[in-house]
């Protein structure tokens, strides 16, 4: 079956630009992970959803990150007056989100956001 | 907090031969999860083993082994007779247990490069 999907791959953003980045998880799943992965540096957590809602925001940076998951499906990373720290590759990851004691993130091929 | 510390930045082999990559981590949690990722080229994440903080059982799979112990708390990864296709970066990850929102939280990876 299908598994997470990412778009765009690839976005070149003008400093002071707002982007959109949109993650499609598997279907069904109902846990969905954000991560930004700067060059050369392992993933770091950005937020966490559970069905529509946001559940954990402790790891977005500034203000300027905003995420939703209007109707706990598709979910949209928005960054707002994007700067050049922004650059980094953006990693949606989704799981069942049961009530096992783990559920297996699956991840996306990520977006790859560059900021002039 | 957690954290998860791979010392190593970058390795270089020569096909054939065995490496070891090192991870060390730190958690407060008495019952976590850890986890090893590789990440080619392409940049997807491609998840390779999960074990619990109960089994101290080192696992082999293939050319891929496994030697968690918690006494030093660290969770290396070998690979024997390295092949050319192992060239990625590997990260080492931790995770709680017992709640739907199992956060990652990886180290900076290890870059390997195996050279025919």
């Amino acid at each position: 079956g299908a598994g997470v999907s990412q778009s765009p791959r690839y976005k070149v953003a003008k400093r002071g630009q707002d982007v959109a980045l949109r993650c499609d998880p598997i279907s069904g799943h109902v846990s969905l992970f954000w991560y930004q992965q700067a060059l050369g540096q392992g993933p770091e957590f950005l937020t966490y959803f559970q069905n529509e809602a946001q559940l954990d925001k402790s790891g977005l940076p500034s203000d300027r990150f905003f995420a939703e998951r209007p109707e706990g499906s598709v979910s949209t990373l928005k960054i707002q007056r994007t700067q050049q720290e922004d650059s980094a590759v953006y990693l949606c990851a989704s799981s069942l989100g049961d009530l096992r004691p783990y559920n297996e993130q699956f991840f996306g091929p990520g977006t790859r956001l560059t900021v002039l | 907090a957690q954290k998860v510390t791979q010392a190593q930045t970058e390795i270089s082999v020569v096909e054939k031969e065995d490496v070891t990559l090192d991870c060390v981590y730190e958690t407060r949690d008495t019952t976590y999860y850890l986890f090893w990722y590789k990440q080619p080229p392409s940049g997807e994440l491609v998840f390779l083993i999960r074990r619990n903080s109960f089994d101290e059982q080192n696992e082999i799979s293939g050319r891929y082994s496994w030697n968690f112990q918690k006494s030093t708390s660290s969770f290396n990864f070998t690979i024997t007779a390295s092949q050319v296709v192992d060239s990625a970066v590997y990260f080492c990850a931790l995770s709680p247990i017992g709640n739907a929102g199992n956060m990652l939280t990886f180290g900076g990876g290890t870059r390997l490069m195996v050279k025919p």
